[in-house]
């Protein structure tokens, strides 16, 4: 049962526009969402993230919107540069039985085009 | 601060034979974390540490897999025997406290079962 879905594999984008990353989860009890990067042959790194009380958290070119009714957030990446080709993955924390818990999606490839 | 290392960076074995990967956390972070990622299923969380003492190994796949911490500074995760669909990028992971997210991720080790 997964309870954060990432449902687009992989998005691709014009240099210079909007990229837009989207996130879905089913558990309620999440408290924190956050985004983190993978470039090739590195681990994931930590990019921007969100608390439940909140429903927007800006830094810089990225911004990740949190509705919480609907259970989604995004990642909005504006302008959109090449270097921001990688691979995103969406996760959010629970806590269970006194101890947390980093939930992940399974990822989307972002391409930015020149 | 080196960052979290993981070694090898790439490990091919034959089937059957035994495996070990090592994983130096950051100095100072109290909880340790082994992830798996395949293309299938994304980012998958196998074991955990808290204070070098294993909190949760729910997501270690079968008995083949064990996972140790013996100090503060060294953890190993061990394949005995290993199959080839063990095959993936295993990344080791740590962070302050248990539920801090910000997690600092090592560069993973790609291991290949022929």
């Amino acid at each position: 049962d997964q309870q954060v879905k990432q449902n687009s594999p992989s998005l691709s984008v014009q240099e210079g526009r909007i990229s837009i990353l989207n996130c879905d989860y089913t558990n309620s009890m999440f408290d924190y969402f956050l985004w983190y990067k993978k470039y090739p042959a590195e681990g994931p790194t930590f990019l921007i993230s969100i608390s439940s009380i909140k429903d927007k958290n800006e830094d810089g070119r990225f911004t990740v919107f949190l509705n919480k009714s609907a259970k989604h957030l995004s990642l909005h990446i504006v302008p959109s540069q090449p270097g921001d080709s990688a691979v995103y993955f969406c996760a959010a924390r629970g806590r269970w039985d006194s101890n947390y818990q980093l939930i992940w999606g399974a990822g989307t490839k972002l391409i930015i085009k020149p | 601060d080196a960052g979290v290392i993981q070694s090898p960076r790439h490990e091919v074995t034959e089937m059957g034979q035994e495996v070990t990967l090592r994983c130096k956390p950051i100095s100072g972070h109290n909880s340790l974390f082994w992830y798996r990622q395949t293309m299938m299923r994304g980012l998958e969380l196998l074991i955990y540490f808290n204070n070098n003492v294993p909190i949760d190994d729910s997501g270690m796949p079968e008995d083949r897999f064990s996972a140790k911490m013996p100090n503060a500074s060294f953890s190993t995760l061990k394949i005995q025997p290993s199959e080839p669909r063990d095959s993936a990028v295993y990344f080791c992971a740590s962070s302050p406290w248990q539920g801090n997210y910000g997690y600092t991720f090592g560069s993973g080790t790609r291991l290949t079962v022929v």
